[in-house]
């Protein structure tokens, strides 16, 4: 499957721990975005990077919220200090970067947290 | 006013039914849209892009008002399986080159 692949797809953690959500984009693509879903919600943009640069992370919360995609590897998404108001699903996107085509999504990791 | 706005329904038809969404958008350096079907609890899948000129795809028509900031999905003869959320979505709709997502129309085809 050359898709965009992110794990793990279903993640439960307890309040003040880390949360490391990771993504695999298309083979070949090198802009990765990432999104978060409230329950009953939208997609709401985070954060979008390309190999070792954070171009926009505009939507990511101030505090707790990292993103990289390094050289070698998946991307990460980590939450520290985890609190309830965080459980959500995160989808991961990739894309070749050009602005007429749409993204690739995974299949999207589903945090909870207790 | 929302970057990507859109009626969240639910829109319940009969199968066969002709179906209409509709979008508007609030950015008029927007540079490119498109319409996303996500069903239940599963990833966002696009369904296509959406030109001025308008584009057909079998029973899926997307047209687009640049002048309006409008954009339109029309679903001919619904199925069963068409059910789902149907999210309009606009590239540059917030600034710089990232998709924003309208928060979906819900579509229920019925028996």
């Amino acid at each position: 499957n050359a898709g965009v692949m992110q794990n793990p797809r279903h993640l439960v953690r307890r309040r003040g721990q880390e949360a490391r959500l990771r993504c695999s984009p298309v083979k070949g693509h090198s802009h990765v975005y990432w999104y978060r879903q409230l329950p009953e919600e939208g997609l709401k943009f985070m954060v979008y990077l390309q190999k070792e640069n954070i171009i926009d992370e505009s939507g990511m919360p101030k505090e707790r919220f990292s993103a990289e995609f390094p050289k070698e590897g998946p991307s990460i998404l980590r939450i520290q200090q985890v609190v309830r108001g965080d459980s959500a699903a995160y989808f991961c996107a990739s894309s070749l970067g050009d602005r007429d085509y749409g993204y690739t999504f995974g299949s999207g990791t589903r945090l909870t947290v207790v | 006013r929302k970057e990507v706005e859109q009626d969240p329904g639910p829109f319940n038809v009969p199968e066969g039914a002709t179906v209409a969404f509709n979008c508007t958008y609030s950015n008029s350096a927007s540079q490119s849209f498109f319409w996303y079907r996500q069903d239940c609890r599963k990833e966002p899948k696009l369904l296509m892009s959406v030109y001025s000129s308008g584009n057909e795809d079998g029973r899926f028509t997307a047209q687009l008002n640049r002048a309006s900031q409008y954009i339109s999905l029309l679903i001919r003869d619904s199925k069963l399986s068409d059910s789902a959320t149907y999210l309009c979505v606009v590239n540059g709709a917030g600034g710089g080159n990232k998709l924003t997502f309208g928060t979906g129309t819900q579509l229920k085809v019925e028996l």
